[in-house]
């Protein structure tokens, strides 16, 4: 699976929108971008995921740039519960047992303060 | 609301000892991944398991730990004998592969090792 590069924390003010980068340049045509998230003390909890466009839910929104070498994960109205490591995670999906592993990097440590 | 559950939650116990740790997954969902974290470490995959079957322990200490699927709805990793360099968190995930693969994770065991 591709590698993944966030940076380590930022903060977000309450009410605002929180924009999570995450670099994936090495990734492959079959890998999709995983968004989790991990509150303290809690397991990682799914947000999204997408192969090429721009994907939305009730939890966020996710861009990917036509190159697929970066994406933006998008908490549209930060709350103090979104406080948590969020980690970007590329894998490839599909039937074969090897796709679906999900590797953790290190995330970005977000802090929504009020 | 489907989840999946970890027992114990938590778990204080001597060097030496035999730990178990039990993973119900979400019905349904066939394939089942044990991870570990740390501080130090970060989220490590140790093992998983499709339609019960081990596909990849590679990331598992083969001289203590062992990990077992015994039916579709228990699985079981256990630590023998313990050290205290195995506390950490571990946590059971679930794959559902009718939503695009999306992995579920449970709360976590809490294991400490004195």
């Amino acid at each position: 699976d591709a590698k993944t590069t966030q940076p380590p924390s930022m903060d977000c003010a309450e009410g605002r929108a929180a924009n999570l980068p995450c670099n994936h340049s090495t990734i492959s045509g079959n890998e999709y971008v995983y968004w989790y998230r991990q509150i303290h003390s809690q397991g990682p909890q799914y947000i999204i995921h997408g192969l090429k466009n721009n994907e939305t839910n009730e939890m966020a929104s996710l861009i990917i740039t036509e190159d697929r070498k970066s994406s933006t994960l998008i908490l549209p109205h930060a709350t103090l519960r979104d406080t948590a490591v969020y980690y970007c995670i590329v894998r490839v999906a599909g039937v074969k047992a090897a796709g679906n592993k999900l590797t953790f990097g290190g995330g970005t440590r977000v802090l929504v303060k009020p | 609301d489907a989840r999946v559950t970890q027992t114990p939650r938590h778990k204080v116990t001597e060097m030496g000892q035999e730990v178990t740790m039990r993973c119900q997954p979400i019905l349904g969902h066939n394939t089942v991944f044990w991870y570990r974290q740390t501080m130090m470490q970060g989220l490590e995959l140790l093992a998983y398991f499709r339609n019960r079957a081990p596909l990849d322990d590679s990331g598992m200490p083969k001289d203590r730990f062992s990990a077992e699927m015994p039916d579709a709805t228990l699985a079981t990793l256990k630590i023998q004998p313990s050290e205290p360099r195995d506390s950490a968190v571990y946590f059971c995930a679930s794959v559902d592969r009718v939503a695009g693969n999306t992995i579920y994770f449970g709360e976590g065991s809490w294991l400490t090792v004195v």
